[in-house]
């Protein structure tokens, strides 16, 4: 069974500092990489989202997650934070057979002034 | 509409009591999920709905827990009995393909507090 590992629970970065936020997936397969963001109160908003090709990918909002298959990893970047990307973040992994989504435990950001 | 609503956005019931959920997916979309989100167990999938084919129970927690589908659109999550360990909130998502590639939109949430 595939399983995601988000390893940092909480992160706290000041607003126009870089980003990166940690995922390790585990299945046997091609994986199908997803980044999430919750936002208090909200449902959860797709980022970006990992399928084949260049094995980085762009998303909405200035971030971009790179896979890197040796690593079976799938990390979350952004050059410069801004204060209201402070959300929670969900790494997932799709597979190819079943449509259901395993997710990690996420990540909290929160963005100082 | 817009996006996936999900209705009531609250909801707090006695335990032993029984609760419906409801969700409205994206027009058009013919594949429904069901996702539960709690402090201990983060996000976990329960059902998934594809089209007329029979859903994917295999994520549903015991069987208090049942869904249905009507007219391959709206889709009620029943619960029985509630127990205080049902207290979460619980996630609709639909998507236009039941694919692994396809993106699947989230509802806000019906958050579920049992006293």
């Amino acid at each position: 069974a595939q399983s995601v590992t988000q390893p940092d629970i909480h992160i706290t970065v000041s607003e126009g500092a870089s980003l990166e936020l940690r995922c390790n997936y585990s299945y046997g397969a091609t994986p199908y990489l997803f980044w999430y963001v919750q936002s208090p109160g909200q449902g959860l908003q797709l980022l970006l989202k990992y399928f084949s090709g260049d094995t980085l990918v762009q998303g909405i909002k200035g971030f971009e997650a790179e896979f890197k298959r040796s690593q079976s990893s799938f990390n979350l970047r952004k050059p410069s934070v801004h204060w209201s990307d402070a959300a929670e973040y969900f790494c997932a992994v799709g597979t190819g057979t079943a449509s259901k989504l395993t997710f990690g435990t996420g990540t909290r950001l929160q963005v100082t002034l | 509409g817009a996006g996936v609503s999900q209705s009531p956005s609250n909801k707090v019931t006695e335990k032993g009591k029984d609760v419906e959920l409801r969700c409205d997916p994206i027009s058009g979309h013919t594949a429904l999920y069901w996702y539960r989100q709690s402090l201990g167990q983060g996000l976990e999938f329960l059902i998934y709905f594809q089209g007329n084919s029979a859903p994917d129970k295999s994520g549903l927690p015991s069987d208090r827990f049942s869904a249905e589908r009507t007219g391959g659109s709206v889709s009620t999550l029943t619960i029985q009995r509630t127990q205080q360990e049902d207290s979460a909130v619980y996630l609709c998502a639909s998507s236009s393909l039941a694919a692994s590639t396809d993106t699947q939109y989230f509802g806000p949430g019906t958050r579920l507090t049992v006293l």
